[in-house]
This record gives structure tokens, C-alpha cells and sequence, in this order.
């Protein structure tokens, strides 16, 4: 079964654009996850995503949302792009809402915003 | 919501256990304590939880104390692929049975020697 993946890998963007990111969950994983990985904050959840509805959602401004397709695909949208939003985004799925023991992380997308 | 703290860095030696902690002084009781670890580049990767047992599997061993404000990750014989992050995560659930946010700590940076 194919993993988690997530497109594209690295991004390079400036100041005030706004940025989209895809994963494609594991075949059958109905849920997704976003998370934001910086160093100085480590791992913060974003929102999940199950069966297009948003279940939950983190502490990060409206300038990040998402939604989901209904094949479970998920993008992750985060408007006017600010230096701090410079991070690895990391995608999960799991077959159920909210299940950590069966969520399986892509290898994440790089963004840079100069 | 409960956090977590844990140490920034520990070392071990090869074949040794590798005893990670956890502080959750204000976790609630139907509040479950979760591991992942990160590899470097790659995606989180789930360990084990539990909720006040110990438990068990073949990964770790995780301690609970009585009180549920604390508990040990032990890796029995580390060996140098298990040189990661070690994220202890407390999983908060909201009323209703949603699955709430997911509140991760800065995680522990476990190296592993020869």
C-alpha cells in the first residue's frame, strides 16, 4: 500500500503570497491531519479532516485553512505569507477521526517564505 | 488544555535503556498520554499510549505514575536507530466524543551512542 504522500516537497515563496499544499492520504485513510513543525515551536497540530468536514482545529490564525475532497484528498491553504510561516507541514492520515495510534505522517512539504 | 513538559536532550549508550520522561501535571482523567518519535526527514511515527496501566508492546514499555502527572518512556536496548525526537503528547477530548486538539510538547532529542 502506497504511504502518505505529499506534493510539492519544497517551496519557495515571498512575503504577503499565498501558498497550497496537497496530500494524498493512504488508500481507505478517511482522516487527515495537518501539522506545522518549526524549531523554535516543534510540532503544533493545524486541523483534521474527516470525510470533508473539519473535526478539529489548532491555534493558528484564519490565514490557514484547508479543506477536503471527496476521495480524502486535502489541501492546506495559508494566505498572505508571513516570514514566521516558514516551516516543514506535515500531513497525516488515519483510517478513523482523531485515532493516533493508526495516523501515518507524509515526509512533509518545506516551505520558505523570504 | 494539558501540556507537556519534557527534557530538551538525553544521550545513551548502545544496549542500554533509554529512560525518556514526561510531566502532564495537569492532565484530566479521561485524558490519554501518547509517544511518537521523528527521524530525521522524516514523518512522525506512532510508539504507544496508555491512560493509567502501564503498557507494553514491541517498541517500549510506557509508565504511568498513580497520580497520571507523569510518565517514562523506556526503550529496553537502545540501538542507534533509535536516535530521533520523542514526542509525549497528551490527547484532550472534548465533550461529545470529538476527538479535540492535539497538543504536542518541543519533544526530547534522544542520541543514542556506540
Amino acid at each position: 500500500k502506497a504511504g502518505v504522500t505529499q506534493t510539492p516537497r519544497y517551496l519557495i515563496k515571498t512575503r504577503g503570497q499565498q501558498v497550497t499544499l496537497s496530500c494524498s492520504p493512504i488508500s481507505g485513510h478517511r482522516s487527515v491531519s495537518w501539522y506545522q513543525q518549526t524549531p523554535g515551536q516543534g510540532l503544533q497540530f493545524l486541523f483534521e479532516y474527516f470525510s470533508e468536514t473539519q473535526r478539529n482545529k489548532g491555534n493558528f490564525p484564519g490565514r490557514f485553512s484547508g479543506r477536503q475532497f471527496s476521495n480524502s484528498r486535502s489541501e492546506m491553504n495559508v494566505s498572505t505569507l508571513e516570514l514566521g510561516d516558514s516551516a516543514l507541514y506535515l500531513c497525516a492520515s488515519s483510517p478513523l477521526t482523531g485515532n493516533l495510534e493508526t495516523q501515518y505522517f507524509g515526509p512533509g512539504t518545506r516551505l520558505l517564505v523570504l | 488544555d494539558a501540556k507537556t513538559t519534557q527534557p530538551p536532550s538525553m544521550d545513551c549508550a548502545e544496549g542500554r535503556a533509554a529512560n525518556l520522561p514526561c510531566n502532564h501535571s495537569t492532565i484530566s482523567g479521561n485524558e490519554y498520554v501518547y509517544w511518537y518519535r521523528q527521524i530525521h526527514s522524516q514523518g512522525p511515527q506512532y510508539i504507544i499510549h496508555g491512560l493509567k496501566n502501564n503498557e507494553t508492546n514491541e517498541m517500549a514499555s510506557l509508565i504511568i505514575t498513580e497520580d497520571r502527572k507523569s510518565s517514562t518512556l523506556i526503550l529496553p536496548h537502545a540501538t542507534l536507530r533509535d536516535t530521533a525526537v520523542y514526542y509525549c503528547i497528551v490527547r484532550v477530548v472534548f465533550y461529545g466524543g470529538s476527538q479535540g486538539n492535539l497538543i504536542f510538547g518541543k519533544g526530547t532529542k534522544l542520541s543514542v551512542k556506540p
